[in-house]
């Protein structure tokens, strides 16, 4: 059974513009959950969908959204992008567990 | 609210020593999900285990083994003969349940584990 993808694995971009990463869960979840991870906050949930529904959100801004499609991948975007944006980005694939990508690493300069 | 402290920031042994990764959670729900990942320097998040809050039973996987104390809102992780390959971040992470499956997870700070030879 194939894991969580996720692309592109590695971003740099340049502030003010956006970003789209994507998602692909393992095959059979319906649940896609998004964190972000830096060095000073740590891992924090940016929101959850389930059946193309977005299902629980973060304590983040309205630049940070999200939308997941009938065949379950999720992509998250990011409009104009901040410094303190730059972060590794985590889908989680959630069945009875969570099981999480490899994450795309997102720069922003 | 949620939330998972790890005190611990950074643990170095010696291979072959044992070592425990401390975890202490708060929550308000009397039912909710622990669990602890793995996070090599690749970056992925490795699952390792879940306990529900009703199953206070230790268990033992290999060299890996979890202590859940619900009096204490504690779920420590011990590794038993520590390898250099167990060299990671170690997330302790608490999520309350939503139709019966694991929602939103908060994740303590992590504890950086270093194996030396």
């Amino acid at each position: 059974k194939a894991g969580v993808t996720q692309t592109p694995r590695y971003l740099i971009k340049t502030r003010g513009q956006q970003v789209t990463l994507s998602c692909s869960p393992i095959s059979g979840h319906r649940s896609v959950s998004w964190y972000q991870q830096t060095p000073g906050q740590g891992l924090q949930f940016l929101f959850e969908y389930f059946s193309e529904t977005q299902r629980n959100k973060g304590n983040f801004p309205g630049r940070f959204s999200g939308r997941q499609f009938s065949n379950s991948r999720s992509e998250m975007n990011v409009s104009t992008l901040e410094l303190g944006d730059s972060a590794l980005y985590l889908c989680a694939s959630r069945g009875v567990e969570q099981y999480f990508g490899p994450g795309t690493r997102l720069t922003v300069t | 609210a949620q939330k998972v402290t790890q005190a611990q920031t950074e643990i170095s042994v010696v291979e072959k020593e044992d070592v425990t990764l401390d975890c202490v959670y708060e929550t308000r729900d009397t039912t909710y999900y622990l669990f602890w990942y793995k996070q090599p320097p690749s970056g992925e998040l490795v699952f390792l285990i879940r306990r529900n809050s009703f199953d206070e039973q230790n268990e033992i996987s290999g060299r890996y083994s979890w202590n859940f104390q619900k009096s204490t809102s504690s779920f420590n992780f011990t590794i038993t003969a520590s390898q250099v390959v167990d060299s990671a971040v170690y997330f302790c992470a608490l999520s309350e349940i939503v139709t019966g499956t694991a929602s939103k997870l908060t994740f303590g700070t992590g504890t950086r584990l270093q194996v030396t030879l």
